[in-house]
């Protein structure tokens, strides 16, 4: 069964230090990869995917993030942290047999101190 | 502007009174789904349909109906909402059900409170 792990519930960063975001999938298939961001009070945004082509991800707001297939991990990161980035992130796997359903991590909340 | 709209925002409600949760989306989308958001359980889906009049269910669709009468909206129904219901619920609507092509774009979410 599919399933995603985010490791770490809080990650603390200063203001223009890297922010790294764990994720490790487990899926039988070819996943599809997702990482979500959820601002206070809004719905999830969509800040990059994974679907088989380039390994490396480049997504909105300066985030990327690389699948690494032997590590069967997707972490997220961003050279330096702003601000503006403090929210909770989600990493989700859906594939072609799930069909529409997005497997959901627990969730990272992002704090940025100035 | 492309969107789901959800409503309302925040709900406070008494045990076993029916209520439902509207969703609209304006992208002609095919696929929508539910989902229920709680701290340390990310999120997950309630319900789901793939098109007019056709739905089904997800992981945890217990104490939930819904009904896709119309392309563009998704009713979320707590027939009889119990205390374990409080939660964060958004919808979300895709083109297809193919996510790597077409990822789900969510709602702003309501947040419920059931005592």
């Amino acid at each position: 069964a599919q399933s995603v792990t985010q490791l770490g519930s809080h990650v603390s960063v200063s203001e223009g230090a890297l922010v790294l975001l764990r994720c490790n999938y487990s899926s039988s298939v070819p996943p599809y990869l997702f990482w979500y961001v959820q601002y206070p009070n809004q719905g999830l945004q969509l800040l990059l995917k994974y679907t088989s082509a380039a390994t490396l991800v480049k997504g909105i707001n300066g985030f990327e993030a690389e699948f690494k297939k032997s590590e069967t991990s997707f972490h997220l990161t961003k050279p330096s942290a702003h601000m503006s980035d403090a929210a909770e992130y989600f990493c989700a796997v859906s594939d072609n047999l799930l069909g529409g359903k997005l497997i959901f991590g627990q969730g990272t909340e992002l704090s940025v101190k100035p | 502007e492309a969107q789901v709209t959800q409503n309302p925002r925040y709900l406070i409600t008494v045990t076993g009174k029916k209520l439902t949760v509207t969703c609209s989306q304006n992208m002609n989308h095919e696929y929508m789904s539910w989902y229920r958001q709680d701290p340390g359980l990310g999120l997950r889906q309630i319900y789901y349909s793939m098109n007019v009049e056709v739905t089904d269910k997800g992981d945890v669709p217990e104490g939930y109906k819904v009904s896709r009468k119309e392309k563009r909206n998704f009713p979320l129904i707590l027939e009889s909402p119990s205390p374990n219901q409080t939660s964060l619920y958004f919808c979300a609507s895709s083109l297809s059900r193919q996510l790597g092509f077409s990822p789900l774009h969510f709602g702003n979410g309501t947040r419920l409170t059931v005592t």
